[in-house]
C-alpha cells in the first residue's frame, strides 16, 4: 500500500517569499501524483499533477512540483507567494497501473500563511 | 453546471443517532468516495464505488454505511456505532481511466453532541 508523508505542518511566509512544500511518498511501483489545494471555504481543488513525461509540471497560479524518483519525492514550489496563496496544500499518490489506482492516499496537508 | 453537491452544508445531530449524508453528482463519472477530514491527519478514505451496486471498504470504514443504487448519488449513513463521527465529510469522483482524478464536492460538517 502507498504512503504519503508531509512533513512540513505549517509554513509561514511573507509576501513574494519563495515556496517549497515536501512530500514524499512510499509505493514500489510506478505512480500517479497530485496536489490539492483547500483555500479557506472553498472545495479542494487540483493545482497540479503528474502522470507521466516531464517530471517538472506547471500548474495553475503559478504552481509547479518536479517529480523525482530516485528521492520518491514530488515537492510543490512557486517562486513569489502572495497573500492569496493562503490555503491548506495535500499531496496525494495513487498507483499508475491498472490495478489499484482507484485509491487516492493523500498525505496529512500542509497549512500555508502568507503574511502581506 | 457539472459539479458534485453535499447536502446540507452542516448538520448536528445527537449521540447515538445515525444521520445520512447526501452526496449528488452531475459529471457522468463513474466512481465515488467518501473521505473523512480532521485537522492534521488529511484525508482519509471511509468508503468507494467503482460502479453502481458495487462498493468497498476504504481504510476507516467502521461506524460507516453506504448505497450506490444510481450513478449520481452515493450517501454515507454515519451511524450510531461510529465513535467519533464530528468530523469535516467530503465525497469525491472520477471517472475510471488510467489516472482516476478525483474532484470534490465543498463538504459536510458534521457535528454530533
Amino acid at each position: 500500500a502507498q504512503s504519503v508523508s508531509q512533513h512540513n505542518h505549517h509554513v509561514i511566509l511573507s509576501e513574494a517569499a519563495s515556496l517549497e512544500l515536501g512530500c514524499n511518498y512510499s509505493y514500489g511501483g510506478t505512480v500517479n501524483l497530485f496536489w490539492y489545494v483547500q483555500y479557506p471555504g472553498q472545495h479542494l481543488q487540483l493545482l497540479l499533477k503528474y502522470f507521466s513525461g516531464d517530471p517538472l509540471v506547471k500548474g495553475i497560479k503559478g504552481f509547479e512540483a518536479e517529480f523525482i524518483k530516485s528521492k520518491f519525492s514530488f515537492n510543490l514550489r512557486k517562486p513569489s507567494v502572495q497573500w492569496s496563496d493562503t490555503a491548506e496544500y495535500f499531496c496525494a499518490v495513487n498507483a499508475g497501473s491498472n490495478f489499484g489506482n482507484e485509491k487516492l492516499t493523500f498525505g496529512t496537508g500542509t497549512r500555508l500563511t502568507i503574511i502581506p | 453546471d457539472g459539479g458534485i453537491t453535499q447536502s446540507p452544508k452542516y448538520l448536528f445531530r445527537k449521540e447515538g443517532q445515525n444521520v445520512t449524508l447526501s452526496c449528488e453528482q452531475n459529471l457522468n463519472h463513474d466512481a465515488m468516495y467518501w473521505y473523512r477530514q480532521d485537522p492534521g491527519q488529511g484525508l482519509r478514505l471511509i468508503y468507494y464505488s467503482q460502479i453502481v451496486n458495487d462498493f468497498q471498504k476504504g481504510d476507516i470504514a467502521e461506524g460507516y454505511s453506504v448505497s450506490r443504487e444510481k450513478k449520481e448519488s452515493f450517501p454515507l449513513t454515519v451511524t450510531s456505532a461510529q465513535k467519533n463521527p464530528t468530523a469535516f465529510y467530503l465525497c469525491a469522483s472520477s471517472t475510471r481511466d488510467i489516472a482516476y482524478e478525483q474532484y470534490f464536492g465543498p463538504g459536510t460538517r458534521l457535528t454530533v453532541t
